[in-house]
């Protein structure tokens, strides 16, 4: 069965950079079929796509965050990551890492439990 | 700027009440590019309807899935209690994710 798990740092300063990895376990995160996603949700708020990449390494990023977010893949590790520089308060939320099923007109299909991010001195 | 409005922002409902959710989208929906999901209090949101109509694995019969072009729908024929949550619909275009701002159900 397909799982996703986020880790990283729960507390960031603010003007720094946020990074998150999610570890991808039970089948490969090198296949063509799917994408590996990044959506936040700040607290009491929706959910907000941050951007996506392919295990080839092609990236999508919400133009909004464009200027400060890098995703990367390490097909080795079956992980991928995320980087959200220049953060501030505006940035804490819960953090979700995900999968989009490209066969099912791409939803996100799995998610992980989600992380959450607290941008504060 | 692909934009999702949801309507409407809660519905409160008895139990056995039929719920019908909105979703318009500001431009047509490419083919079959829409989904909805379902977020309980506390939880992880999970994907209940994709390709606009087609259930989820596991997810009961009484939710379904509807529309086309600009204006999809999200109906659960016969409320039971543990429908209470937050749905959200969200749609694929040119490789750019979209989430609607969700409804409220209450039951």
């Amino acid at each position: 069965q397909l799982q996703l798990q986020e880790s990283g740092p729960g507390l960031v300063k603010p003007s720094e950079t946020l990074s998150l990895t999610c570890s991808v376990s039970g089948d490969s995160i090198s296949q063509s079929d799917f994408f590996w996603s990044w959506i936040r949700q700040p607290p009491g708020k929706g959910l907000e796509w941050i951007g996506s990449i392919h295990y080839t390494g092609d990236t999508y990023y919400n133009p909004s965050l464009k200027s400060r977010v890098t995703m990367s893949v390490d097909t080795s590790k079956n992980q991928f990551s995320l980087k959200v520089n220049s953060v501030t308060a505006a940035d804490t939320a819960l953090f979700y890492c995900a999968r989009i099923d490209r066969r099912l007109f791409d939803p996100f299909d799995v998610w992980g439990q989600g992380t959450l991010v607290t941008v504060s001195p | 700027e692909f934009v999702l409005t949801q309507s409407p922002a809660t519905l409160s409902l008895s139990p056995g009440e039929r719920a019908t959710l909105s979703c318009r989208a500001g431009q047509t929906v490419s083919r079959q590019y829409l989904a909805w999901y379902q977020q309980k209090p506390g939880q992880t949101p999970r994907l209940l309807i994709h390709s606009v109509s087609s259930r989820a694995a596991g997810i009961p019969d009484r939710f379904s899935g509807g529309g086309s072009g600009t204006d999809f729908t999200l109906t659960i024929s016969r409320l039971e209690p543990e429908d209470s949550a937050i749905y959200y619909c969200q749609q694929f275009e040119n490789f750019q994710w979209t989430f609607g701002q969700g409804t409220k159900v209450e039951i």
